[in-house]
């Protein structure tokens, strides 16, 4: 079975400057996929961002990007220039290829200082 | 463009009675998700549909939980009898079946059993 784990209970940043969630997972299946929601205080799950195992260049979606290091099996979250509104859960998620389940890590509350 | 709808936000019911939760997919997925999130237990996934079809029922806590999927732009979640332990957060969320099948979630219903 897949496992994903953030270490990161919480995390502080200063607004304007860039920060790393971690995530590491664990699987022997060769196709899979890594995501990233963000939920903030108001409860929604926003979908950020996606990584395939396959995928040869660290997806990129505006501030956000990802620091895939497969053989370390990790997916890191980046987001640069930190904005207040950034202020929340963040979850790393795993699906196996073809498409299916998430399986979530613990998350991890992120709070942008002013 | 509408996202994925859930029906009614919040739900408070007393132990024993009966509760059905609503989904109305994003037009064009073919995969619809139930998900339930608490403090103790994190995200975890219910039941999923492919093209209206359960796939995994395996994360369905007891048989008082069914999911139902008429059709492709309907599904019910339901908990008969409920108990105060089924108080959460429950997410449906749907997504394609093809490509990096992000899957984008709803709103959310807070359930509160008393």
């Amino acid at each position: 079975a897949q496992k994903i784990t953030q270490t990161q209970p919480g995390m502080f940043v200063q607004e304007k400057e860039a920060v790393t969630l971690d995530c590491t997972y664990d699987t022997s299946d060769p196709s899979y996929g890594l995501f990233w929601y963000k939920q903030p205080s108001s409860g929604e799950m926003i979908f950020l961002i996606y990584q395939g195992s396959y995928d040869q260049q660290n997806a990129t979606e505006g501030r956000y990007s990802l620091n895939f290091q497969k053989a370390r099996k990790s997916a890191n979250l980046v987001i640069s220039a930190s904005q207040l509104g950034d202020s929340a859960m963040y979850f790393c998620a795993f699906s196996p290829g073809g498409g299916s389940r998430l399986t979530f890590g613990e998350g991890t509350q992120l709070t942008v200082n002013p | 463009d509408a996202g994925v709808i859930q029906s009614p936000r919040h739900e408070v019911t007393e132990m024993g009675q009966e509760v059905t939760l609503r989904c109305k997919p994003i037009s064009g997925h073919n995969s619809l998700f139930w998900y339930r999130q608490t403090m103790m237990r994190g995200l975890e996934l219910l039941i999923y549909f492919n093209n209206n079809v359960p796939i995994d029922d395996s994360g369905m806590p007891e048989d008082r939980f069914s999911a139902k999927m008429p059709n492709a732009s309907f599904s019910t979640l339901k908990i008969q009898p409920s108990e105060p332990r089924d108080s959460a957060v429950y997410f449906c969320a749907s997504s394609l079946l093809a490509g990096s099948n992000e899957q984008y979630f709803g709103p959310g219903t807070r359930l509160t059993v008393t």
